[in-house]
């Protein structure tokens, strides 16, 4: 079964603006990785916050983490057309094989 | 420091015939996960070795499909007797065991 869910599948801005999106997942994790992909690429780790976190930054990104929500949020502020690509956010199950399990993503296109 | 290395980048196989997908993982890393991507999906957990042992293979279809990480050597994913339902991407991922996940840039598998 699904265990990420990106909202929103497909998200188009203005460069500069910020974009926010957001997973949310079923079970406990021992961490949530947020990666990017270039249509046709591979994929690319951006950020990984652990269970007992609740907000990491990295350069213009910007993670949160709600495990009692189980929900994780993605911000990009000041985007750039570089930034059109789709995002995925995926779960690393508590107790499981530290398998990763990924959401069906979100679009991102910034208009320059 | 080479990133996760995989071969060959594109393959085209007819009905029936073998495939054959190579990943070298990261220098310094002993874990290899293999994930499959349909096209607007995310991607989907298939196997999880380390070196000479297979640990989460529950991701994988039973027939036709076999994993192996050797003392020596690459990884390799085959898939025997390929349908056209085996047309994907395929990824590889290494780590070293702490968490975060180094994807290469993945194996297109046509199958005509």
């Amino acid at each position: 079964s699904q265990q990420g869910e990106e909202d929103p599948q497909a998200l188009s801005i203005q460069e500069g603006e910020n974009a926010t999106m957001n997973c949310s997942y079923k079970t406990s994790i021992n961490n949530l990785q947020w990666y990017r992909q270039n249509s046709g690429r591979g994929l690319v780790h951006l950020i990984l916050i652990r269970s007992n976190e609740r907000e990491k930054h990295s350069g213009r990104l910007r993670v949160t983490l709600d495990t009692s929500k189980k929900s994780s949020s993605l911000l990009i502020t000041a985007s750039r057309a570089a930034d059109t690509a789709s995002y995925f956010c995926a779960t690393e199950e508590k107790g499981g094989s530290e398998k990763l399990v990924f959401g069906k993503g979100t679009k991102l296109t910034v208009n320059p | 420091n080479a990133g996760v290395m995989q071969n060959p980048r594109h393959l085209v196989r007819r009905r029936g015939q073998e495939a054959r997908l190579r990943c070298s993982p990261m220098k310094g890393h002993s874990h290899v996960y293999w994930y499959r991507q349909l096209p607007e999906e995310g991607l989907k957990f298939m196997v999880y070795l380390q070196k000479e042992n297979i640990i989460d293979e529950s991701g994988m279809p039973k027939e036709r499909f076999s994993a192996e990480f050797p003392k020596e050597g690459p990884s390799i994913l085959r898939i025997q007797q390929v349908v056209r339902g085996d047309s994907a991407a395929y990824f590889c991922a290494s780590s070293q065991g702490l968490d975060t996940q180094y994807f290469g840039p993945g194996t297109r598998l046509t199958v005509l």
